[in-house]
């Protein structure tokens, strides 16, 4: 078992659905990182949370200490949303990040 | 446009040469940090820098040599690399190499094929 699962690993939508992305993770964490790819580029940062609740534009994320579980939500989803979600717990080494499998999220027009 | 700069952004190299890859950042962060990514898998770990220092070596073979020549510039020199060496590089930064709770910035990536 990984110690970052994220659900579902892919995900369709149409534009306009709320998307939800589920990440459980076994390791303590200092902070748990939501990130971005979009097809053959780089990696963006997302949101960095360790409590509560985050929102930017479109982009809500949220964790559950206890429960050691995070989710990111999009609403209104765009064919600009299509990329590679990934979630990366980070623990107290060095900046070492351990990442789930990710999830491809595709939004249809 | 990323604040990571990475070059080159593609390269194709024979398992007998030598090259290297190139990372720039001008954010004065003081952790650096070089991923191996393939094709549908998550990034993986090979060195962090922190204050120009060594500190995480994943077990990298050692035809991989990272250099920190100066806290803006990260490179990774390759030696006789071999066919399954292909694939993303990226580099990353973050404010401080202590802890996680910094967002780390990612280049674009290096797309690296061994003939």
């Amino acid at each position: 078992k990984n110690e970052v699962e994220q659900s579902p690993q892919n995900l369709t939508a149409q534009e306009g659905e709320f998307i939800t992305i589920n990440c459980s993770y076994s390791v303590g964490i200092s902070a748990l990182h939501w990130l971005q790819q979009h097809p053959g580029g780089g990696i963006v940062s997302l949101f960095m949370l360790s409590s509560g609740k985050k929102k930017h534009g479109r982009l809500i994320a949220t964790i559950n200490i206890q429960e050691k579980h995070s989710s990111l939500h999009i609403t209104a989803s765009h064919p600009r949303d299509s990329a590679v979600y990934i979630c990366a717990a980070g623990g107290t080494s060095y900046g070492k990040l351990t990442f789930g499998q990710g999830t491809i999220l595709t939004v249809h027009p | 446009d990323t604040e990571v700069t990475q070059t080159p952004k593609h390269l194709v190299m024979g398992m007998t040469n030598k090259k290297s890859l190139k990372c720039e950042q001008h954010m004065g962060h003081r952790a650096m940090y070089w991923y191996k990514q393939k094709a549908k898998k998550p990034p993986e770990l090979m060195f962090v820098y922190s204050y120009e220092k060594l500190s995480i070596n994943e077990s990298v073979p050692s035809r991989f040599s990272p250099e920190c020549p100066n806290s803006s510039l990260l490179n990774l020199h390759l030696h006789a690399l071999q066919p399954e060496d292909s694939a993303l590089y990226l580099c990353a930064s973050s404010q401080e190499g202590r802890g996680t709770n910094q967002p780390q910035h990612f280049g674009d990536g290096t797309r690296l094929s061994i003939l």
